[in-house]
């Protein structure tokens, strides 16, 4: 059963720890992104990996860090820098060739909530 | 900068109605436009993609949309909705060049019975 899988559904912290978000695909993509989903402010891109080991900054990528060892797999760290973490957090995945039509497919998402 | 406007935040209709979503985009160079649909308690799901040719595209679940170049535009449309529309609506827009999408604000709809 292809997909993108995020765990946990839900996620409680407190205020100052650092906590890290998984995401894991089977669907052989190279490309992996992930998104902050805030109400009336639609998805904002925080970070995306084109390939194994690299990754780039995206429009609100600042209080956040990623890894990309591997390609099923692209955590999040949401670290105490993070002035607003409490948010929902969409993973996503694509085929990531440029030019291509690079539909993205998206997981089920984090509730973040920062206490 | 590169963005991406849905001026129809929260739209109401009973069931039957017509429906057309706004969006309009502000890019330089040839775009790719998708539609994605967030259904209550469900995956963001693709609805429609436009990536070259026939400029109205159909999709799942008879929506549609019409991509105009000279307005800047990528309306979604569906002749009569269901309740079971219901649900947040998003449309999105990378280069074709790139990989990276660049996501409107979303749009609520509520179909009344």
């Amino acid at each position: 059963d292809g997909g993108i899988t995020q765990s946990p559904k839900y996620l409680f912290r407190k205020e100052g720890q650092n906590v890290t978000l998984s995401c894991e695909q089977n669907l052989n993509h190279d490309a992996m992104y992930w998104y902050r989903q805030d109400p009336g402010q639609g998805l904002r891109l925080i970070y995306y990996s084109q390939i194994v080991n690299d990754f780039q900054k995206g429009d609100i990528a600042e209080g956040y860090s990623v890894s990309r060892e591997k390609k099923e797999s692209f955590p999040l760290t949401v670290t105490s820098a993070q002035k607003n973490p409490t948010a929902f957090y969409l993973c996503a995945s694509s085929t990531g060739l440029a030019g291509g039509l690079n539909e993205q497919f998206f997981g089920p998402g984090t509730r973040l909530t920062v206490l | 900068a590169q963005s991406v406007s849905q001026h129809n935040h929260h739209v109401i209709l009973s069931e039957a109605a017509s429906l057309e979503l706004g969006c309009n985009y502000s890019y330089g160079g040839t775009v790719n436009l998708f539609w994605y649909v967030q259904y209550p308690g469900q995956h963001l799901q693709l609805l429609l993609k436009y990536f070259s040719g026939d400029p109205l595209v159909k999709g799942i679940k008879g929506f549609e949309a019409e991509f105009i170049k000279s307005k800047f535009s990528f309306n979604l449309r569906k002749p009569s909705v269901q309740w079971s529309d219901t649900a947040e609506y998003f449309c999105a827009v990378k280069l074709k060049t790139a990989s990276k999408l660049t996501f409107g604000t979303g749009t609520r709809l509520q179909v009344t019975l």
